[in-house]
């Protein structure tokens, strides 16, 4: 079945630290791929997107993602997490067509 | 942030009850979305739109329908709401199609169904 999996439901990191937030998805196409943000009763807001081109993808807040199709993965990192980055984060595929796919999420816990 | 508004932001029904959520938005985007949002399963299309009077189900359509008189307005029913439509919906745009292009989504709207 297609699907999208963020297989880490929750992470804690120090402020200070490196992140990575794993994604794995399952079409047969290489899909167009995305990051999202959700801070706790706010809307998404988009992170960053991979389209084609260059595998390693620059985005807002510092963070960037990183596509390996031999993996079928798209992980979101983080050199250096900062408070203010505690957040759900969602990844999403979107399909040629009307189709649009979430993750069911991973939330993000940072400790002092 | 784009232009997407949507009303009420909370709500609190009873069963049964006829249920309309409102999603606006100001960016002239062709395509409009609704998801709602429950926890462990993420996002899920419920509906969307590609055009005034065009519309089409997503994965989870049953129980809700949805209307576009207008560019700018999607309206997202609940004929007769249940305590399984108890979640969190949220409307999303993008300007090309669903597939290929980012989608802004709005802040949500709460819904609770007693």
């Amino acid at each position: 079945a297609q699907s999208v999996t963020q297989p880490d439901i929750h992470i804690t990191v120090s402020e200070g630290a490196s992140l990575e937030l794993r994604c794995n998805y399952s079409y047969g196409a290489t899909p167009y791929l995305f990051w999202y943000v959700q801070s706790p009763g706010q809307g998404l807001q988009l992170l960053l997107k991979y389209f084609s081109g260059d595998t390693l993808v620059q985005g807002i807040k510092g963070f960037e993602a990183e596509f390996k199709r031999s993996q079928s993965s798209f992980n979101l990192r983080k050199p250096s997490v900062h408070w203010s980055d505690a957040a759900e984060y969602f990844c999403a595929v979107g399909l040629t067509g009307n189709q649009f796919y979430f993750g069911t999420g991973t939330s993000l816990t940072v400790i002092p | 942030d784009a232009g997407i508004t949507q009303s009420p932001r909370h709500k609190v029904t009873e069963t049964g009850t006829p249920v309309t959520l409102r999603c606006h938005q100001t960016e002239n985007h062709r395509y409009m979305y609704w998801y709602r949002q429950d926890p462990g399963h993420g996002l899920r299309l419920i509906h969307y739109s590609y055009g005034v009077k065009d519309t089409d189900k997503g994965e989870v359509s049953d129980g809700y329908s949805v209307s576009r008189s207008k560019t700018e307005d999607f309206l997202l029913t609940l004929e007769s709401a249940t305590s399984s439509q108890t979640s969190v919906y949220f409307c999303a745009i993008s300007g090309r199609r669903q597939g290929g292009n980012e989608q802004f989504f709005g802040p949500g709207t709460r819904l609770t169904v007693l």
